[in-house]
This record gives C-alpha cells, structure tokens and sequence, in this order.
C-alpha cells in the first residue's frame, strides 16, 4: 500500500483558496486518490476521489499531475466551517476488498 | 437512502467486560471495514468483512473479533476491556469500487 505524507497543519482566513498537497511516490497502477474530511467526533466524510488529471464536484478540486506522485486538494473560498481534519488516502481495489490506511492528515484551521 | 449507520452512539463499559457494536452499510454496498480512532489520531484499520469472512485484518489483539451477516451488517466485538481500548469506532461500507463511506461512529469509554 502506498503511503501518503501531508503536511500537519495549515491555517488560512475565510475567503481564501486553500490548497492541500499529498505525496505518493509508490502509487500503484489501479490506486485511486481519496481525500476525506473529518469534524471532531465524527466519521471522515468523502470529499473528492480521482484517478488522473483533474476532477472536480461541488466542494473541492482534486489536481492530479501526469506521474501521479502527488495530487492537490484544493477548497474554493473557505469558510469557518471549512476548519477540519483532511486526510489523504491512495488505494485499490482488488481481490474483492479493499483497504484504507490513514495517515495524521492535515488539520486545517480557518481564521475570520 | 441511509447512509453507513452505526450503533449504539456513545457506551461506557467497565474494564474486563466485552462490547458490541453494530453497524448497518450504505444500501448496495457489501464489504464493511472497522476502525479505531483514539483522540488526536488518524483511524487505524481494525479488520474488513467481505462475503461474510474476516478478509484482511490490521494490527490488533484477538480480543477483537467480528462477524458480518448475510444482509451485510456487522459486529465488532471486543473482549476483555482495557482503559486504552477507549476511542471512537468507525465502521465504513464499499462496493465494489474503491468508495467507502463512514458512518457517524460510536464514541466508547472504558473506565
């Protein structure tokens, strides 16, 4: 399983665009990039999910370069709410299961 | 459509007894994965239930067991209670895509 390294913490104001950057040089051919939001108390949330280049949904983008070393979770505009855990994830699924294997995450505090 | 649910949402047991707890998958989906998550710390992979068997499993005691039944809900058991066993369990359900999702958790305290 490829291992991911993020940075511990970031801070940011509301407003601004944050970027969240995760490496993972061993990513293997069938892993997918996940990243997961996680409020105190509460079960991770699903944010983003890609495989290459770029995706994008209502809450984030996830930017994914050509070798897939590294990929970019990016907020739009952040609000206080925005304040949270977010945990970059790489894995597949294969054989009929598949595992998730967290790291410390990031954890993102939002200023007013 | 319900999401990963889990139950009960907060337990405190007493060290020595046992605990079980519950979890019921996203409909449509028929893999279940535990997880442990003490304060402060990432979740760590307990074990993962696909087809009703134990298919792969991290890197804790016997203590803790499960089962996955034919609707594909699941129990995790843990036996012989210790202080440090205190945290918030998640359970999260997959199909057969690289998708999981988490439910709410269940806080537990072993005191």
């Amino acid at each position: 399983l490829a291992k991911t390294t993020q940075p511990i913490s970031m801070d940011s104001y509301e407003g601004q665009e944050v970027n969240i950057t995760c490496s993972h040089n061993n990513i293997a051919t069938n892993d997918y990039i996940t990243w997961y939001q996680q409020f105190p108390s509460q079960g991770p949330r699903f944010i983003i999910q890609g495989y290459k280049t770029k995706v994008t949904n209502e809450v984030a983008s996830l930017f994914i370069p050509a070798d897939r070393k590294s990929s970019t979770l990016s907020l739009p505009r952040v609000s206080l709410s925005d304040t949270a855990v977010y945990y970059c994830l790489v894995g597949g699924r294969s054989g009929g299961y598949n595992k998730l294997i967290f790291g410390a995450g990031t954890r993102l505090a939002v200023h007013p | 459509d319900a999401g990963v649910t889990q139950s009960p949402t907060h337990l405190i047991k007493t060290r020595g007894q046992q605990v079980t707890l519950r979890c019921s998958p996203k409909s449509g989906h028929d893999t279940v994965s535990w997880y442990q998550q003490a304060l402060g710390q990432g979740p760590q992979f307990i074990f993962q239930y696909y087809e009703e068997e134990e298919r792969q499993r991290g890197n804790f005691p016997d203590r803790f067991s499960g089962h996955q039944f034919p609707n594909y809900s699941s129990e995790l058991n843990v036996n012989a209670l210790l202080l440090g066993d205190s945290a918030l369990y998640l359970c999260a359900s997959s199909n057969q895509t690289v998708t999981a999702f988490f439910g709410q958790g269940t806080r537990l305290t072993v005191v």
